[in-house]
């Protein structure tokens, strides 16, 4: 089964414009991470977020997480046509190794 | 290698076939995932190995599913009497240690579909 959910499931924006894309999880998380996805192929990883860290960025990335709520969002800057792609939030949890649970994903479309 | 490889790209069989599919991990993790991932959906996690041994299989659909690291590298995927609902991409990825708190980097995928 799949713990996280994604919201929304799709996104359209024009080039230059900021996206967010939100994550929520069901239960207490080790870590949350985001990929991205081209074409149903490899994932490619984004950023990883610990349950004690608050915020993160990596270049145009921005991710927060609130472990109250348990939720997180990935903010894209300024985006750009290839930024075009799948993004999916996949949590760990402790004592379970490095399995990961994924959301279903958002489908991020940027038109030039 | 410089990264997470697997064999084939696509694979095409008939229902009721057996099929194996190969997972090249990077040089040096001890940890090897795979899931499996239907058109539209987030990949679902099927079994994970830390070094030879299988730490998790909770994931794998039923028996008809097998999984074999022999030597802590390379990894094969093997799917007896294939039906048309197994029918996905299946992902190999690899992390360091398996403890949770690293990144793993996934290999392109192998398409499989059953006809």
């Amino acid at each position: 089964s799949q713990q996280g959910e994604e919201d929304p499931q799709a996104l359209s924006i024009q080039e230059g414009e900021n996206a967010t894309m939100n994550c929520s999880y069901k239960t207490s998380i080790n870590n949350l991470q985001w990929y991205r996805q081209n074409s149903g192929r490899g994932l490619v990883h984004l950023i990883l977020i610990r349950s004690n860290e608050r915020e993160k960025h990596s270049g145009r990335l921005r991710v927060t997480l609130d472990t109250s709520k348990k939720s997180s969002s990935l903010l894209i800057t300024a985006s750009r046509a290839a930024d075009t792609a799948s993004y999916f939030c996949a949590t760990a949890f402790g004592g379970q190794g490095g399995k990961l649970i994924f959301g279903q994903g958002t489908e991020l479309s940027v038109k030039p | 290698g410089a990264g997470v490889s697997q064999t084939p790209s696509n694979k095409v069989t008939e229902k009721g076939k057996y099929v194996e599919l190969r997972c090249d991990p990077i040089s040096g993790h001890t940890a090897l995932y795979w899931y499996r991932q239907s058109l539209g959906q987030g990949p679902e996690f099927l079994i994970y190995f830390q070094g030879t041994g299988a730490a998790d299989d909770s994931g794998l659909p039923n028996d008809r599913f097998f999984a074999v690291r022999p030597e802590g590298s390379v990894s094969t995927l093997k799917i007896q009497r294939t039906e048309r609902g197994d029918s996905a991409v299946y992902l190999c990825a690899s992390s360091s240690n398996g403890v949770g708190q690293e990144t793993q980097y996934f290999g392109p995928g192998t398409r499989l579909l059953v006809l």
